[in-house]
C-alpha cells in the first residue's frame, strides 16, 4: 500500500513569488491535512480538507490557501512568498480525520527555501 | 483550546539506559493523544496513540506510554536506548469533537550517546 506522497520534496523559490505544493494521500483517505514545520515555531496545523471542502483552518494568513480535488490529491498554494515561509510543508492523510480510530499518516515533506 | 507541553528540547541518554520523555496535556475535553517520531529529512511517523482504550499504551519500536489524568500526562518511554532511537519526538493531541488538528509539542531531540 503506498504512503503519502508529497512533490516536489524540494523547492526553491524567490521572494515575491507564489508555489504550489502537492499532495496524494493514502488511497481510499478522504482527509488531507497541512502542516507548516520551523525550526522557531515548530510544527503548526495550516488546513485540513475532506470531500473537496476545507473543514478546518489554522491561523495563518490568507496567502496560504488549498484546494482538494475528486480523487483527493491536495495542494496548497502560497503566494507572494516571504523569507518568512521558508519551512518543512508536511501533508497528512487519513480516513475521515483525527479521533480515536483513525490516525494521521505523513507524507516526507516537501522543503521549501525562500531566498 | 488543546495543546501538549514538552521540556527540555534536546535529550541525551546512554545506549541501554532508560529513555522517558515527558508531555502534559492541556485540553477541556477527553484527548486523543499521539507521540510521533521524525528521522532527519523526513515525514513523521508514529509511535503510539491513546483513544481510551487502555491507560498503559505499547507502540512501535519498544516505546510506551502511559495516560495519567490526574497528572494530565502522557510520558513516552522505553526501558533500553538503541542507537537508531536517535530522532526527534513530537507529542500531539487532537480532542475528540473532531475537529481534525493535531497541535503538537515542541518536539525532543533524543541524542543516543554510545
Amino acid at each position: 500500500k503506498a504512503g503519502v506522497t508529497q512533490t516536489p520534496r524540494y523547492l526553491i523559490k524567490t521572494r515575491g513569488q507564489q508555489v504550489t505544493l502537492s499532495c496524494s494521500p493514502i488511497s481510499g483517505h478522504r482527509s488531507v491535512s497541512w502542516y507548516q514545520q520551523t525550526p522557531g515555531q515548530g510544527l503548526q496545523f495550516l488546513f485540513e480538507y475532506f470531500s473537496e471542502t476545507q473543514r478546518n483552518k489554522g491561523n495563518f494568513p490568507g496567502r496560504f490557501s488549498g484546494r482538494q480535488f475528486s480523487n483527493s490529491r491536495s495542494e496548497m498554494n502560497v503566494s507572494t512568498l516571504e523569507l518568512g515561509d521558508s519551512a518543512l510543508y508536511l501533508c497528512a492523510s487519513s480516513l475521515t480525520g483525527v479521533s480515536g480510530n483513525t490516525e494521521a499518516f505523513f507524507g516526507q515533506g516537501t522543503r521549501l527555501t525562500v531566498v | 483550546a488543546q495543546s501538549v507541553t514538552q521540556l527540555g528540547s534536546h535529550v541525551s541518554v546512554s545506549e541501554g539506559a532508560l529513555v522517558l520523555l515527558r508531555c502534559n496535556y492541556s485540553s477541556s475535553v477527553p484527548p486523543y493523544l499521539f507521540w510521533y517520531v521524525q528521522y532527519p529529512n523526513q515525514g513523521l511517523q508514529l509511535l503510539l496513540k491513546y483513544t481510551s482504550a487502555a491507560t498503559l499504551v505499547k507502540g512501535i519500536n519498544g516505546f510506551e506510554a502511559e495516560f495519567k489524568k490526574s497528572e494530565t500526562s502522557f510520558h513516552l518511554t522505553k526501558p533500553s536506548a538503541h542507537m537508531s532511537d536517535a530522532a526527534e519526538y513530537f507529542c500531539a493531541v487532537a480532542d475528540t469533537y473532531g475537529n481534525n488538528r493535531l497541535a503538537f509539542g515542541k518536539g525532543n531531540q533524543v541524542v543516543v550517546i554510545p
